[in-house]
């Protein structure tokens, strides 16, 4: 089946710091979405992005679709501590409805 | 608006008990889907009604697994006999006709059988 590659696994950093995360998969994705995870929450769509090279933004949160289609980036910049979660990459491969997930980063945001 | 929610929040169960999760989604949401996460591994699809039908299982993992949508509204999700394996966290999301992309997440139920 359809595998996204996550990096990294877990990141710690100060507060304040820019975050930087990455997806990639062996095939095409039409759309690449971005959620975040808090303990005892479910996943929250942080960003969705719907076109090759499309860069989005929500607030501090910067998200690109990457130009061949296979890989995205979301990019935190000036971390605050309400930034700690597991952030996961996910897409629909094809058309359809079935979300594939990454295996999720860890963030860790030390004040 | 109400988001996605999900019962119990946990449940402890031995191996070979029942189990039957709820959810209920976001009110006029004809999308419903249920996820897992299985501790260390990814989030993964389990399978999908479109109102009251069963447009895919094919996440399923056996037929331990049975979904249920009457009416519509809310869902079932039972195992039954539950294994060691079943562990993890089960999540039931939604989304608007046509909107397969942006599925709202309830918050889960943390699944352990020992």
């Amino acid at each position: 089946g359809q595998q996204l590659n996550q990096s990294p696994q877990s990141m710690f950093i100060q507060e304040g710091e820019d975050v930087s995360m990455n997806c990639t998969s062996s095939s095409i994705f039409n759309t690449w979405l971005w959620y975040k995870q808090e303990p005892g929450e479910g996943p929250v769509l942080l960003i969705a992005l719907y076109k090759a090279g499309e860069l989005t933004s929500n607030g501090r949160l910067t998200a690109q679709f990457g130009i061949t289609r296979k890989d995205s980036f979301l990019n935190i910049s000036a971390s605050i501590p309400s930034d700690v979660g597991i952030y996961f990459c996910a897409g629909p491969p094809g058309s359809n409805y079935k979300l594939t997930f990454g295996k999720g980063t860890l963030l860790t945001v030390n004040p | 608006e109400a988001g996605v929610t999900q019962f119990p929040s946990h449940s402890v169960i031995e191996k070979g008990q029942t189990v039957t999760l709820r959810c209920d989604p976001i009110s006029g949401h004809d999308n419903l889907y249920w996820y897992r996460r299985v501790m260390g591994k990814e989030i993964k699809f389990l399978l999908h009604f479109v109102k009251e039908s069963k447009q895919d299982e094919s996440g399923m993992p056996n037929n331990r697994f049975l979904a249920e949508r009457t009416g519509g509204t809310y869902s079932t999700l039972k195992v039954q006999p539950a294994e060691l394996e079943d562990s993890g966290v089960y999540f039931c999301a939604s989304s608007q006709v046509g909107s397969y992309n942006e599925q709202f997440f309830g918050p889960g139920t943390r699944l352990t059988v020992l």
